[in-house]
């Protein structure tokens, strides 16, 4: 069974750079996996941040930026505000429509 | 503005069925796949499988193959998740988006818009 595996928690100050990782059981992570961010408040629904690797929709923030990192996927917020204390999740494909999502991350801004 | 609207809270007994549903506005809901997406208590994520209004064409997560039917209706722009019969374990969130596919296949893509979740609470 794949399993796709974020930072637990991670910590950061406001104002700060935080990097978010997305490893498969698989191996590298490369383009091939469309890989998916969201962010998720406590008592809301999932936001979509980044797809397609590093691709925003129209309404993600320009400090959210997506991309490949060594042999895994990234989310990378630079100029955190307090507003981004949230759950992380990533997202990646693999063959025949089986998408699997990361077990989250929790970032708390301190 | 696109809009899925989910169904409300459900509260129900082990054994039971259940049918929720998410109906989409705004665009053209015969031509984008929806996927339904499961969240346990304090848990995260977990894909369930998508449907394709247009034909009905349904994939399922293995880990959910058999547990759950998929459906929808395009005329009146409902997708529907239901079970036969529930189980305590069922007691999650339950959470509709809308999948832009890269292919007609629906194996890759992103989503973008979310429905609001159903609450389904099953006890024993």
């Amino acid at each position: 069974q794949t399993v796709v595996t974020q930072e637990p928690s991670l910590t950061v100050s406001p104002g700060g750079t935080v990097t978010l990782t997305c490893a498969s059981s698989t191996g590298v992570v490369t383009s091939g996996y469309y890989s998916n961010w969201f962010q998720q408040k406590p008592g809301q629904a999932p936001r979509p941040l980044i797809y397609n690797t590093s691709q925003k929709h129209s309404w993600t923030p320009a400090r959210f930026s997506g991309s490949l990192l060594g042999d895994k996927a990234a989310l990378t917020l630079s100029g955190v505000q307090p507003e981004d204390e949230a759950e992380y999740y990533c997202l990646l494909y693999y063959g025949g429509a089986q998408p699997v999502f990361g077990g989250g991350t929790k970032l708390t801004v301190l | 503005e696109v809009q899925l609207v989910q169904s409300g809270a459900e509260v129900k007994k082990s054994g039971e069925s259940l049918k929720i549903s998410c109906k989409g506005s705004g665009y053209s809901f015969t031509y984008y796949w929806i996927a339904w997406v499961r969240q346990m208590p304090g848990k995260g994520l977990e894909w369930m499988g998508i449907i394709y209004p247009g034909d009905s064409d349904t994939k399922y997560s293995p880990s959910f193959q058999g547990q759950v039917t998929i459906s929808a209706d395009k005329s009146i722009s409902t997708a529907y998740l239901q079970w036969s019969s529930l189980k305590a374990s069922d007691t999650a969130m339950y959470y509709c988006a809308r999948l832009v596919s890269y292919d007609s296949s629906g194996s890759t893509g992103y989503f973008d818009y979310w429905g609001q979740g159903t609450l389904v609470t099953v006890s024993s």
